[in-house]
């Protein structure tokens, strides 16, 4: 069935240093890519989203990438700081509608 | 508004109890989903509905789960009898799809964390 990879699984970084976690997908209908933290005991939140016909957006400190031919997607965050620390999910739409599946998980660690 | 509203927050309860999970999605949002949480097998999409109606219910691991919409404000999660392996957050999230099948994004609940004994 469809599935999405994440990696790593685990990320040390100190703080003002970059973070990148990528994803990748399996249904080439898919269109629509979020992504969500969520800090201890605390709902997914979403961060920053991208549609398949856009191959970055930026927000700040965060930017995510898309290769829809490589069936990628990355997550970057510059000048990382200590609330950045949290898990990290990614998500493609199935079929290119509602769904969504979610991948593993990062957990990232930002030390100061 | 209030965003999605879950309750109960915590719920404990014995093998074998019947359990209802109860969700109010962010009013005008028409689709709804229903996801747990576990260490072992991350984020999963139970079910999901559009405008009260189930879309998808391939998630749902077994019959004694069910889930609910009776109208575009509430939904129930069932499950009947719980059992330890039941244990997990509960999230309900809620969204609003625009215009050509465009995903948008969903907004989570606070999470029902239910624990079997």
């Amino acid at each position: 069935g469809e599935n999405v990879e994440q990696h790593p699984s685990t990320l040390s970084v100190q703080e003002g240093d970059s973070a990148v976690i990528k994803c990748t997908y399996s249904d080439s209908a898919s269109n629509y890519f979020p992504w969500y933290k969520q800090e201890l005991g605390k709902r997914p939140q979403l961060i920053i989203d991208i549609r398949s016909n856009v191959g970055e957006k930026k927000d700040q400190r965060i930017a995510v990438t898309l290769n829809k031919t490589a069936k990628h997607f990355s997550l970057h965050i510059t000048e990382t700081q200590p609330e950045d620390s949290a898990v990290y999910f990614c998500a493609a739409s199935i079929g290119g509608f509602q769904k969504l599946v979610f991948g593993t998980g990062t957990r990232l660690l930002v030390s100061p | 508004d209030a965003g999605v509203i879950q309750s109960p927050r915590h719920e404990v309860t014995e093998m074998g109890q019947e359990v209802t999970l109860r969700c109010k999605p962010i009013s005008g949002h028409d689709y709804l989903f229903w996801y747990r949480q576990t260490m072992m097998r991350g984020l999963e999409l139970l079910i999901y509905f559009n405008n009260n109606v189930p879309i998808d219910d391939s998630g749902m691991p077994e019959d004694r789960f069910s889930a609910k919409m009776p109208n575009a404000s509430f939904s129930t999660l069932k499950i009947q009898p719980s059992e330890p392996r039941d244990s997990a957050v509960y999230f309900c999230a809620s969204s609003n799809v625009g215009g050509q099948g465009i995903s948008y994004e969903q907004y989570f609940g606070p999470g029902t964390r239910l624990t079997v004994t």
